[in-house]
């Protein structure tokens, strides 16, 4: 159980253009979803948590009109990174999190990640 | 500044043996603490996860301590194999907010 699931697994596109991350939680309702970005030999960077329903909560120096995220459902979170600039190649990878999984409902499941590469 | 360390960036050791990972923190409160196992180009795989009042953890060969005094928490695998060749991430959270250190690189060498 608690799988995570991300599409597409890896995605180049031009400069200038948007892209689309779809993050699914494949056997439980995510309360909560959260978006990493993680660079080269880095650990992750949290850019923002979105709670199902509201507005996603960016950490500092995320510039929410560049990385939108929507969390329409509580199994379905999507990540557009709009105007992408070669800066923002990179793995993008979700977590989720929800009160139904067993045990401690703190425990957090990460998808496979997003390779972007922008040319 | 919140800060999470973790011991080194990379840790050797021959199989059989036991390896032991170092997480510590500073200006930070967490209501528990978890460690994740990530593979290239993968994302992190959950592993055990510690409350703030609990001393210990096992699973299988694995086992977690968590001292809030001393504002670190220890990662053992015992009897490693080279299959457990991978980055171990440790993650501080409480309710809303998770921060992971920068992880350790593990290598078992048979």
């Amino acid at each position: 159980g608690a799988v995570v699931s991300q599409h597409p697994s890896w995605v180049i596109c031009k400069s200038g253009t948007s892209v689309k991350i779809e993050c699914r939680s494949l056997d439980f309702q995510a309360t909560t979803m959260f978006w990493y970005r993680q660079f080269p030999k880095q650990s992750l960077m949290l850019m923002a948590t979105s709670n199902e329903g509201s507005k996603a909560t960016y950490e500092q120096g995320v510039e929410k009109d560049k990385f939108l995220i929507n969390h329409a459902s509580l199994t379905l979170s999507t990540l557009t990174v709009t105007s992408a600039h070669p800066e923002d190649s990179s793995f993008y990878i979700c977590s989720a999190r929800g009160p139904g999984l067993a045990g401690a409902k703190y425990e957090q499941y990460f998808g496979p990640g997003t390779r972007l590469t922008v040319t | 500044s919140q800060k999470i360390e973790q011991n080194s960036e990379a840790l050797n050791i021959q199989e059989g043996k036991t390896a032991t990972l170092t997480c510590n923190y500073t200006n930070y409160s967490p209501a528990y603490l978890q460690w994740y196992r990530q593979d290239p180009g993968r994302g992190p795989v959950f592993l055990l996860l510690i409350r703030e009042n609990e001393k210990e953890k096992r699973k299988e060969r694995l086992k977690v301590t968590f001292d809030t005094t001393l504002k670190q928490s220890l990662f053992h695998i015992t009897a490693s194999q080279p299959a457990d060749s991978a980055t171990y991430l440790c993650a501080l959270a409480n309710n809303n907010d998770m921060r992971f250190g920068a992880g350790t690189r593990l290598t078992v060498k048979p």
